[in-house]
């Protein structure tokens, strides 16, 4: 049962460019979503998140939308820059616990 | 400051064998998880310490077992490896402030043949 999913599993965008990645969960339990960018080899780095009280989060370059009466969420990155091709990972805590649940992941692949 | 440090990087054990990794958090943090990473199921929560007790446990036989000493430092344990635990084992760190994220070492790469 895969609570938390990103559907695409990869993202190929033009440097300058707006790269969206999307991720949908199941469990309204949830509380907080968190987005991670990781590189082969290395543990994932913390990017941004977003409390469920909250619909919008920004941070430089990236800005995380939450809609929860859809249970969906986006990650923006712009302008995209080659240094942003990674796998990202949508992340949700629930309420009761102190642990992550993880989307599968999505590649992007950011072309000068 | 210092991240979050596990060790070692790299491990190549036989099946039946058991291991034993490391993580030493970030100063201060008093909480420490383990996540198991491989290219089937994701990232996959193991448990959480807190101040030496375990606060929550995942999806996992009792061959995975950890704890966490006085320090913060936290070790976990696979006893009876099996090839299906050869995955790269990622432990993080974190205030009490759970919108702050969490921070990740670079991970152990278990390799069991």
């Amino acid at each position: 049962d895969q609570q938390v999913k990103q559907n695409s599993p990869s993202l190929s965008v033009q440097e300058g460019r707006i790269s969206i990645l999307n991720c949908d969960y199941t469990n309204s339990m949830f509380d907080y979503f968190l987005w991670y960018k990781k590189y082969p080899a290395e543990g994932p780095t913390f990017l941004i998140s977003i409390s469920s009280i909250k619909d919008k989060n920004e941070d430089g370059r990236f800005t995380v939308f939450l809609n929860k009466s859809a249970k969906h969420l986006s990650l923006h990155i712009v302008p995209s820059q080659p240094g942003d091709s990674a796998v990202y990972f949508c992340a949700a805590l629930w309420a009761a616990g102190n642990k992550l649940t993880f989307g599968g992941g999505t590649r992007v692949l950011v072309k000068p | 400051k210092a991240g979050v440090t596990q060790t070692p990087r790299y491990l190549i054990k036989t099946r039946g064998q058991q291991v034993t990794l490391s993580c030493s958090p970030i100063s201060g943090h008093r909480s420490v998880s383990w996540y198991q990473q491989t290219p089937g199921q994701g990232l996959q929560f193991l448990f959480e310490y807190f101040s030496e007790t375990q606060r929550n446990k995942g999806n996992f036989p009792g061959r995975f077992s950890g704890r966490q000493f006085s320090n913060s430092r936290s070790e976990m344990n696979v006893s009876t490896l099996e090839l299906g635990d050869s995955a790269l084992y990622l432990c993080a760190s974190s205030l009490a402030n759970r919108g702050e994220g969490y921070t990740f070492g670079s991970g152990t790469r278990l390799t069991v043949v």
